[in-house]
């Protein structure tokens, strides 16, 4: 079974709407979540840390369910520029790794 | 930014050559990792290190594929000899500043004829 699993999408949304991407993970002790975002031909990079209470920065909100083991992505007002892949990380209490979902990707349409 | 520098950018080789992707990471990170990005298979991680050793090399496929970090400043990823399946985008990434961040070079995209 994969460390992360991520419906990989791709999601079509016009402007303006709200889209949300679920990331389940396998390791119940698993300590520490973040999405990235990757744009197309880029490296990935960090888009925002997921805490167990929850955050939100600007548009975009990140929630951790661990009961269920997933964390969620919330993004509001969608922009043109927030077509992306949007990637998952999860980092289990054994170690250093850093295990990255397949990525979803989005893309806003004018 | 944490000025991870891969090269090359972009190699095309033949069936059965050696590659040699390079990686030169600044100082102040303890970890090293490396990962290969395909269509299908997303983000894997090959191998990574921690303070220029090699901590887990499951991810590594197979013996063709060898990794080393002679110090600090620089590492390598060595597939010899190469396969079509090989294909694909190899990344340097950096970790250890204490924020859980992942610094990832720009990566190199390997095309194996």
């Amino acid at each position: 079974r994969k460390e992360v699993e991520q419906d990989p999408g791709p999601f079509n949304v016009p402007e303006g709407a709200t889209v949300a991407f679920n990331c389940t993970y396998s390791n119940s002790a698993s300590q520490s979540f973040f999405w990235y975002r990757q744009d197309c031909r880029k490296e990935p990079k960090l888009l925002m840390s997921v805490y167990s209470s929850g955050n939100e920065d600007g548009r975009f909100t990140a929630q951790l369910n661990r009961a269920s083991q997933y964390i969620s992505l919330l993004i509001r007002d969608s922009k043109l520029s927030d077509s992306a892949t949007y990637l998952c990380v999860v980092i289990p209490n054994t170690g250093n790794q850093f295990y990255f979902g397949t990525g979803t990707s989005l893309t806003v349409i004018p | 930014d944490a000025g991870v520098i891969q090269s090359p950018r972009h190699e095309v080789t033949e069936m059965g050559q050696e590659v040699t992707l390079r990686c030169k990471p600044i100082s102040g990170h303890d970890y090293l990792f490396w990962y290969r990005q395909t269509m299908m298979r997303g983000l894997e991680l090959l191998i990574y290190f921690n303070n220029n050793v090699p901590i887990d090399d499951s991810g590594m496929p197979e013996d063709r594929f060898s990794a080393k970090m002679p110090n600090a400043s620089f590492s390598t990823l060595k597939i010899q000899p190469s396969e079509p399946r090989d294909s694909a985008v190899y990344f340097c990434a950096l970790a250890g500043g204490g924020t859980g961040e992942l610094f990832f070079g720009e990566g190199s995209r390997l095309t194996v004829l």
